[in-house]
Formats: C-alpha cells, sequence, structure tokens
C-alpha cells in the first residue's frame, strides 16, 4: 500500500517566514510533485521532480522552491511567506510512466 | 494550451436521483483523461481513468472526442457519493486538473 506522508497537517506562520514542506514516500517512487489547492481554483502545479537533485516548474512556481535530495523526500519551501500563500498544499508521488498518482493527507498552512 | 475545464463548483441532487459531473477538455490529440475525488477528511485518489472503461463505485465517464467532454455518470446518487470530485488531464509529464466540483448529495 503506497504511502506518502506530509510533515504537518496544520501549520501557522507569519508573514516573511522561511516555511518548510516535507513530503515522504515509501514506494521507491520517482516522480514527485507539490501542488496547492484552493477553492474554485482546484489543483495547481507548483513544482516537480524526475529525480533526485532534478526538478521542474509547475504553473505557479513563484514565491516557492523545492529540494530531492533523496529520492524518498521532496521538500516544498516558501523562502518568505505571504498572506496569498495561506492553502492547503498537497504532495504526490508516482513511478515513471505510470498514471496513478498517489496523494498525501495534505498541509493546511495559514500565514498571517 | 492544454486545459480542463469543469463548469460547476458546486452541484446538488437528492439520493437517487441521476448524476453528472461535466468536464471538457482542449487537446487536439488523444488524451488520457481521469476522475479524481476526494471524500470529506480523506485523501485525494483515482476515481477512474478513460482508458478502463471501468464503472466504479457506480461510476463511468465515457470520453467523447467530438464534444471534447469527458462527463462523469451515476445513475442513482448515493449519500456516500457526497466528495469533491476533479477532471484530470495527463499532459507532457504533468497531470492538469480541473477547478473541481463539490458534490452534495440531500437525503
Amino acid at each position: 500500500d503506497v504511502k506518502v506522508t506530509q510533515s504537518s497537517r496544520y501549520l501557522v506562520k507569519r508573514t516573511g517566514e522561511k516555511v518548510f514542506l516535507e513530503c515522504v514516500q515509501d514506494m521507491d517512487h520517482e516522480n514527485m510533485f507539490w501542488y496547492r489547492q484552493d477553492p474554485g481554483l482546484g489543483l495547481r502545479l507548483i513544482y516537480f521532480s524526475y529525480d533526485v537533485k532534478m526538478k521542474e516548474k509547475g504553473d505557479i512556481p513563484e514565491g516557492y522552491s523545492v529540494s530531492r535530495e533523496k529520492k524518498e523526500r521532496f521538500s516544498l519551501i516558501l523562502e518568505s511567506a505571504s498572506t496569498n500563500q495561506t492553502s492547503m498544499y498537497l504532495c504526490a508521488s508516482t513511478n515513471s510512466g505510470a498514471y496513478e498518482q498517489y496523494f498525501g493527507p495534505g498541509t493546511r498552512l495559514t500565514v498571517t | 494550451a492544454q486545459r480542463v475545464t469543469q463548469p460547476e463548483k458546486l452541484l446538488s441532487v437528492f439520493k437517487g436521483a441521476p448524476v453528472e459531473l461535466k468536464c471538457n477538455y482542449s487537446y487536439s490529440g488523444s488524451p488520457e483523461l481521469f476522475w479524481y475525488v476526494q471524500y470529506s477528511r480523506q485523501r485525494l485518489q483515482l476515481l477512474l481513468r478513460h482508458i478502463s472503461r471501468e464503472s466504479i463505485k457506480g461510476f463511468t465517464a465515457d470520453l467523447n472526442k467530438g464534444e471534447t467532454s469527458f462527463h462523469l455518470k451515476k445513475p442513482f446518487a448515493q449519500e456516500e457519493d457526497s466528495a469533491m470530485y476533479y477532471c484530470a488531464f495527463q499532459g507532457a509529464q504533468k497531470l492538469v486538473f480541473g477547478q473541481g466540483t463539490r458534490l452534495t448529495i440531500n437525503p
């Protein structure tokens, strides 16, 4: 059973803070993704990664960066959090060539 | 540009009534389309994929290339179908999601 875990379910940070969101998968998947989920806007891809130390920008990368030092771990970094980054953040993983993405439980981030 | 549109943000039907969640896509080739579902307090998960042509939890979705649609249907809604539904398109190396439709089944 694939398991994707995210470090926090709820997080409250102040404007300007550096924020780290961690995602770990235990199925040796090559591909990992970070999305944000907002009502009326659906899921929007922030960044994705096909391999260790590889990263690709998604549709809304501004204000975010990522790190993938190990295959199982994909981190999303908000260098200087802003209120418009208040959102639900979802991590997902999949194998290359596979069609189903497996999602984590999400981290609800509030920036005040 | 590859795009998925779900025109209804909210959809409310009574238990036992038919359900149709609309999804339209823009792509000139042969698309690969999916429906994902998120039940309350659960993770987002794959519901069905158009290629498999399966019926999952009573739901089906037919790809209509002429109308560029992939609507999700169920003949008789159940209360446990209440959830957020996303249509998704397999683009180059990534999924493109629609805006989502929140389905509420009234008793």
